[in-house]
């Protein structure tokens, strides 16, 4: 079993539709949440970062940790193609240098 | 300015070639990273560096060798490249452990060795 498991997609929704991005873990030590995007031929950039259980939004993006279930979700409102990307979870412990990614969504929003 | 920059972007070269990828972050992070993403676009970790110091070293092989002069450089070097070892390679850096404020990517290297 995967540290970190990510349905790679793809997934294809229309313009304004709202995404559910998802990852479970095996580690229950994990502490620290990330969401990064990654545009095509370019590297990830951070998203959205949770510490610990709990919701966190950021305009139209929401990320939540249930560390009980060892699932952590993303959400996007109002999906523009903009939004297009792969998308990629990542979590570590609590030093930092070890991050550990899924396989990363792949997003598509159809105008 | 660009944060974590990588050098060359694109490298094609032969098998059993040695090349080198170069990385400089200017954001005065401690701690930098080489990551390799294959073609389903996984990242897996090759190396962590904190203070020019190794304080990661996945099960690579040692036909790998990264090296950091100082704490705003990272490179890495390849001997005897084989066909596996194409893939696109990222630098990361960040900031000290106990401050988990995510990693910054550089734009990545891709490496086709034929």
């Amino acid at each position: 079993q995967k540290e970190v498991e990510q349905d790679p997609g793809p997934l294809s929704v229309p313009e304004g539709a709202i995404v559910s991005l998802n990852c479970t873990y095996s580690n229950s030590a994990f502490q620290y949440f990330m969401w990064y995007r990654q545009y095509s031929r370019k590297g990830p950039e951070l998203l959205m970062y949770t510490y610990s259980s709990g919701n966190k939004e950021d305009g139209r993006f929401t990320a939540q940790v249930d560390k009980s279930s060892k699932y952590i979700s993303l959400f996007i409102r109002d999906s523009q193609p903009s939004d297009s990307a792969t998308y990629l979870c990542a979590m570590s412990l609590y030093n930092n240098n070890d991050m550990r990614f899924g396989a990363g969504t792949r997003l598509t929003v159809k105008p | 300015d660009t944060a974590v920059s990588q050098t060359p972007k694109y490298l094609v070269t032969q098998m059993g070639n040695d090349k080198s990828i170069k990385c400089e972050q200017n954001l005065g992070h401690d701690t930098m990273y080489w990551y390799k993403q294959d073609s389903k676009k996984f990242l897996k970790i090759m190396f962590s560096y904190n203070n020019k110091e190794l304080i990661i070293n996945e099960t690579v092989p040692n036909r790998f060798s990264p090296k950091s002069p100082d704490k705003a450089h990272l490179n890495l070097h390849i001997n005897s490249l084989e066909l596996g070892d194409s893939a696109v390679y990222f630098c990361a850096s960040s900031s000290n452990p106990g401050q988990n404020y995510g990693y910054t990517f550089g734009s990545g290297t891709r490496l086709t060795v034929v």
